[in-house]
């Protein structure tokens, strides 16, 4: 079975810091993704990456940076967190072929107060 | 631009009763369709997709899909609902490209009562 590893599932943090949320996935993927999950407004794309050092913004990258250093692992990065980044953080991971889908991790859930 | 509508927040169904929760999109090239399901506190669960062919696809615990490209839709549909069936539906598509991203819906909340 394909696995998804988000670091944490709950984490708190102050307005200000720098948060790193961790996924990493073991099934050799090329590609993974950020989505943000918010009542109402479903899944919305961060950031996604196809390939170690590659990314490509989603539909709102503003305020997150990522980092894929290694295939395996692709890191969202809030450079200062704010509290409207208060939010359920999903990381997925694809095989490179367009038709197949995604698989998740267990979620983070941030809250920055 | 890839997009995704779900235009009904929560659909409301009695146990034993059909079931169609709404998708329809939008995409340049060939769409590539899925069906995902979120229980509370959890990731999101792979459901059924849609790539090529037959226009009704089976998936897992006994939801379909219809996919009709001349209304742009892929709804997801089961014969006779469960309670345990409760839970939110996510519709996502995705281009051909390799790289591509892939783009969900707003999510249907679905809620079958006893």
């Amino acid at each position: 079975d394909v696995k998804v590893t988000q670091s944490s599932r709950y984490l708190v943090k102050r307005t200000g810091e720098k948060v790193f949320l961790e996924c990493v996935q073991d099934m050799d993927h090329e590609n993974m993704f950020w989505y943000r999950q918010d009542p109402g407004l479903g899944l919305r794309l961060i950031y996604f990456s196809y390939d170690v050092k590659m990314k490509e913004k989603g539909d709102i990258p503003e305020g997150y940076s990522v980092s894929r250093e290694k295939k395996e692992r692709f890191s969202l990065i809030l450079e200062s967190a704010s509290t409207n980044q208060t939010s359920m953080y999903l990381c997925a991971s694809s095989p490179r072929r367009g038709y197949t889908e995604a698989f998740f991790g267990q979620g983070t859930r941030l809250t920055v107060v | 631009a890839q997009s995704v509508a779900q235009p009904e927040d929560q659909v409301n169904v009695a146990e034993g009763n059909p079931l169609t929760v709404k998708c329809t999109y939008s995409v340049s090239g060939n769409p590539y369709l899925f069906w995902y399901v979120q229980y509370p506190n959890r990731g999101l669960q792979f459901l059924l997709k849609y790539i090529t062919g037959d226009n009704l696809v089976k998936g897992s615990y006994g939801f379909e899909a219809e996919f009709n490209k001349s209304q742009t839709s892929f709804h997801l549909k089961k014969p006779s609902a469960l309670v345990s069936d409760s839970a939110l539906y996510f519709c996502a598509v995705r281009d051909g490209g390799s790289a591509s991203k892939i783009i969900f819906g707003s999510g249907t909340r679905l809620s079958i009562r006893p």
